[in-house]
């Protein structure tokens, strides 16, 4: 079955930059997009974007164009998330999804930026 | 980018009850392959979203029949036919017409 390991909670200083894993499982890897969505209280899910990881083909959310970067090895079926130049609008929990209508969902991973 | 309102915001419910969310796009969500990609998700309290209902009205693998889906163009309908304490949580539609967006959420709540 299909399974999204994300890494585990960050807590970061504002300025700097953080590097979030979504490890899959259960599926041919590299020819299935993996989604990227950010959630906040009060601001519900937001679409960032997405990567094809097989041919590191992206697609970003205009909003997110300059703050997320996406990577992927397919060696270690393992999808990445950087965001960088961090405010506290990026304190959130972001989601990997892999699946055709975001069917499979990682855990999440909480990313706090504080001074 | 095509915003999706749910209403209610909050829906209380009693066990047993039918309950019905609404989920209103700005732009119709009818592709130019014919297909509408309107879709729901439950989230429980720290988990994850759960897919519900892809394309308006198919149930996702596992999802009991209690969940049904209805709709066209920019207006569309989750109903739960009988609430039971484990559909309690936050329900979201989203489409992927267009860039993916997501509603606000609509939360099922005892009452």
């Amino acid at each position: 079955q299909v399974q999204l390991q994300q890494s585990g909670a960050e807590l970061m200083k504002p300025g700097a930059s953080v590097k979030i894993s979504c490890k899959a499982t259960g599926y041919t890897f590299s020819s299935y997009w993996i989604e990227w969505v950010k959630q906040r209280p009060g601001h519900g899910l937001e679409w960032i974007g997405e990567i094809l990881p097989g041919s590191g083909s992206t697609n970003y959310n205009e909003k997110f164009k300059g703050k997320a970067t996406f990577t992927a090895d397919t060696s270690s079926n393992t999808a990445y998330m950087q965001l960088s130049s961090l405010t506290s609008e990026d304190s959130a929990v972001y989601y990997c999804v892999e699946g055709n209508w975001f069917a499979y969902w990682g855990q999440g991973t909480l990313v706090t930026v504080s001074a | 980018d095509v915003v999706m309102t749910q209403t209610p915001l909050s829906l209380p419910v009693s066990l047993g009850d039918q309950a019905s969310i609404s989920c209103r796009s700005s732009q119709s969500l009818v592709h130019s392959n014919g297909n509408t990609y309107l879709h729901w998700y439950l989230q429980k309290p720290g988990q994850s979203p759960k897919l519900l209902i892809y394309k308006v009205s198919n149930r996702f693998s596992g999802v009991p029949d209690r969940f049904s889906g209805s709709g066209s163009g920019t207006d569309f309908t989750l109903k739960i036919s009988r609430v039971e304490a484990e559909d309690l949580g936050v329900y979201f539609c989203s489409q992927s017409t267009h860039v993916f967006t997501f509603g606000s959420g609509t939360k099922l709540e005892i009452k």
